[in-house]
């Protein structure tokens, strides 16, 4: 799976939108880009993936550039409830089958905070 | 929709014992993944389990094991406890019904200490 790099921590105020970037440029065409926050003690949670168009759901946007080499993930309107370890990952898609691996190797992700 | 669950939420044990830890994971998922996280770092890889059989191993020793139910439930042992052993041990499922690149969603993990 490729590796990505992100930032250690970002700041960003209540009510604004937080933008949380992720480089990938080893990315195979075959390679997802998943986005996981974590708060702390509990699991890590789905936000959302893609593997080149840009989506959209109820949590967040993740924004894909062209050549698939870096994407950013966009809380339109971060509350202080959005204070997380935000990890992105990159990730070949299982077959139909499940004969291969669904791992994700997770990195040690970016610290978002949220202040008033 | 109930999430994946794991039991116990924290347990202490001592050197050299062994453990076993419990998930469920989320209704019709048949895929189930476990990993370890120690404190101040991301999330590693144990084993992925798909239809009762092992599909994928991290880089862990053997005294890790694991296995997988025909209710697709799951459990993780580790043998011989180590100090270093002490981590947040995460469960995960997926479903590749959907399609083969369905997200895993994980439980809220098993805290367990070593004295």
């Amino acid at each position: 799976d490729a590796k990505t790099t992100q930032p250690p921590s970002m700041d960003c105020a209540e009510g604004r939108a937080a933008n949380l970037p992720c480089n990938h440029s080893t990315i195979s065409g075959n390679e997802y880009v998943y986005w996981y926050r974590q708060i702390h003690s509990q699991g890590p949670q789905y936000i959302i993936h893609g593997l080149k168009n840009n989506e959209t759901n109820e949590m967040a946007s993740l924004i894909i550039t062209e050549d698939r080499k870096s994407s950013t993930l966009i809380l339109p309107h971060a509350t202080l409830r959005d204070t997380a370890v935000y990890y992105c990952i990159v990730r070949v898609a299982l077959s139909a089958g499940g004969t291969s691996y669904g791992k994700l190797t997770f990195g040690q992700g970016t610290i978002l905070t949220v202040h008033p | 929709d109930t999430g994946v669950t794991q039991s116990p939420t924290h347990l202490i044990k001592t050197r050299g014992q062994q453990v076993t830890l419990r998930c469920s994971p989320i209704s019709g998922h048949k895929s189930v993944s476990w990993y370890q996280q120690v404190l101040g770092q991301g999330p590693q890889f144990i084993f992925q389990y798909y239809e009762k059989e092992e599909r994928g191993r991290g880089n862990f020793p053997d005294r890790f094991s694991a296995r997988q139910f025909p209710n697709y439930s799951s459990e993780l042992n580790v043998n011989a406890l180590l100090l270093g052993d002490s981590a947040l041990y995460l469960c995960a499922s997926s479903s590749s019904t959907l399609g083969p690149n369905q997200p895993q969603h994980f439980g809220d993990g098993t805290r367990l200490s070593i004295l």
